[in-house]
């Protein structure tokens, strides 16, 4: 059984520019949820896919936006990128009717 | 006020001690209670699984949770060096087949010395 994987791993960017992360789920699991982890703090819920379709968000902006794609895959596009969202980025996936989530790696986005 | 409240710690202690994590919570619609462990640069790692009140035990590891007083525990018994790590505890408050979001606490960084 595959996890969840995640790419790239570490990123760097500058103020302004746009970002795509993308996040591989789990052998049979249909939900990805996205999460931003600042330094020294717990991950904070940024949004949830189901089926192609949000499934809730988090209390971030509209320049953070997401897609889910048939396979169950998933992008986090982040536009006109500002110094705060410097983090980890953390994609999770879930087996259809358990509240546990299995998290990847994780990508590092640096914006300078 | 945050939803979830956990001391950063950091936790330092000898190895084979019993260490004791805690998490407490405001919100009384949360049902499901989890404990993630995340190594430095790493994803965090699914420790334990705990629905509603009571007990549960893994191994070395026991979650509690007392949602009477909006609190859960986990505790870590012979504590080796490789359980050095930022453990986070994480809630949320929907079922269903499509998922829930978690709300995590800050995460208490523990390292257990040889």
């Amino acid at each position: 059984e595959t996890g969840v994987t995640q790419s790239p791993t570490h990123l760097i960017k500058t103020r302004g520019q746009q970002v795509t992360l993308r996040c591989s789920s789990q052998s049979g699991h249909n939900t990805v949820s996205w999460y931003q982890q600042a330094l020294g703090q717990g991950p904070q819920f940024i949004f949830q896919y189901y089926r192609e379709e949000e499934n809730g968000r988090g209390n971030f902006p509209p320049r953070f936006s997401g897609l889910q794609f048939p396979n169950y895959s998933s992008e986090l596009n982040v536009n006109a990128l500002e110094l705060d969202d410097s983090a980890l980025y953390l994609c999770a996936s879930s087996f259809p009717g358990w509240e546990t989530q299995y998290f990847g790696p994780g990508t590092r986005l640096l914006v300078l | 006020q945050k939803e979830v409240e956990q001391d950063p710690g950091p936790l330092s202690v000898p190895e084979g001690a019993i260490v004791s994590l805690n998490c407490t919570y405001s919100n009384s619609a949360f049902q499901y209670f989890m404990w993630y462990r995340q190594y430095s640069r790493k994803g965090p790692e699914l420790l334990m699984y705990t629905y509603s009140s009571g007990n549960k035990e893994d191994g070395r590891f026991t979650a509690q949770v007392d949602k009477s007083s909006k609190y859960i525990s986990l505790f870590i018994r012979d504590s080796q060096p490789s359980d050095s790590a930022t453990y986070l505890c994480a809630m949320s408050r929907l079922g269903g087949t499509s998922g829930s979001r978690l709300t995590f606490g800050e995460g208490t960084q523990l390292t257990v010395n040889p």
